[in-house]
């Protein structure tokens, strides 16, 4: 496997169900990120890993909590979602976080649809 | 909050050239990106400006004026693979993006 990958690519759950998305990156990158994307609007940054702790939680629901067990893997843990919550789910990682280039690499995302 | 504004759409033909404008009001500057994201795909990228001026790599260029808060992202002799979606996105600080809703381009034969 190269680059940054997710699984699964698509996931259908109802509201009272548990699930969970997974990320790893295959770059030796120190920082990983979660976006979520929903139609024709911008990327919305969800929470931000460096060195596996958490140094961005931007006001995301307890509904949706992050897990770090390494610095190539990233979880996303779901429960009691939203019909709303329905998106794609990006995740991405880079080199470091701080100055210079610093290039995100983007996995391919998981269709996550909402009953 | 930051405001990152890009046309919705743009249709153009096979071997022309495009351009996409992103322009920008964001509480600080650390760099624009411009990504590329074919349909259920992941956004790969494409080109970065720090400074004022124009980068060229190949195909693809791209300008910034920090003072105008103003890019875009000229693509020359299209091509149908070309077709996807364009973000643009702002580093404001040092890590946190913030991204454009995307400029879907069509290219027709």
């Amino acid at each position: 496997e190269t680059g940054v990958t997710q699984t699964p690519r698509h996931l259908v759950m109802g509201m009272t169900n548990k699930k969970s998305l997974k990320c790893e990156q295959h770059l030796g990158h120190n920082a990983m990120y979660w976006y979520k994307q929903s139609a024709k609007k911008p990327l919305e940054l969800m929470f931000v890993y460096s060195l596996e702790e958490r140094v961005e939680n931007n006001s995301v629901p307890s509904r949706f909590s992050p897990e770090c067990p390494n610095s190539s893997h990233l979880f996303l843990h779901l429960h009691t979602l939203q019909p709303e919550d329905s998106a794609l789910y990006l995740c991405a990682s880079s080199q470091d976080l701080g100055q210079g280039f610093n290039e995100q690499f983007f996995g391919p995302g998981t269709r996550l649809t909402v009953l | 909050g930051q405001n990152i504004d890009q046309p919705t759409e743009m249709t153009a033909t096979e071997g022309a050239i495009v351009q996409i404008n992103c322009t920008y009001q964001t509480s600080g500057f650390n760099g624009l990106f411009w990504y590329q994201q074919h349909a259920g795909e992941a956004p790969t990228f494409l080109s970065y400006n720090v400074l004022d001026g124009l980068e060229e790599k190949g195909r693809f260029s791209s300008f910034l004026s920090r003072s105008k808060g103003y890019s875009y992202l000229l693509l020359k002799e299209l091509q149908m693979k070309d077709s996807a979606s364009y973000l643009c996105a702002v580093r404001d600080g040092d890590y946190k993006l913030s991204f454009g809703a995307g400029t879907t381009v069509t290219v027709r034969a």
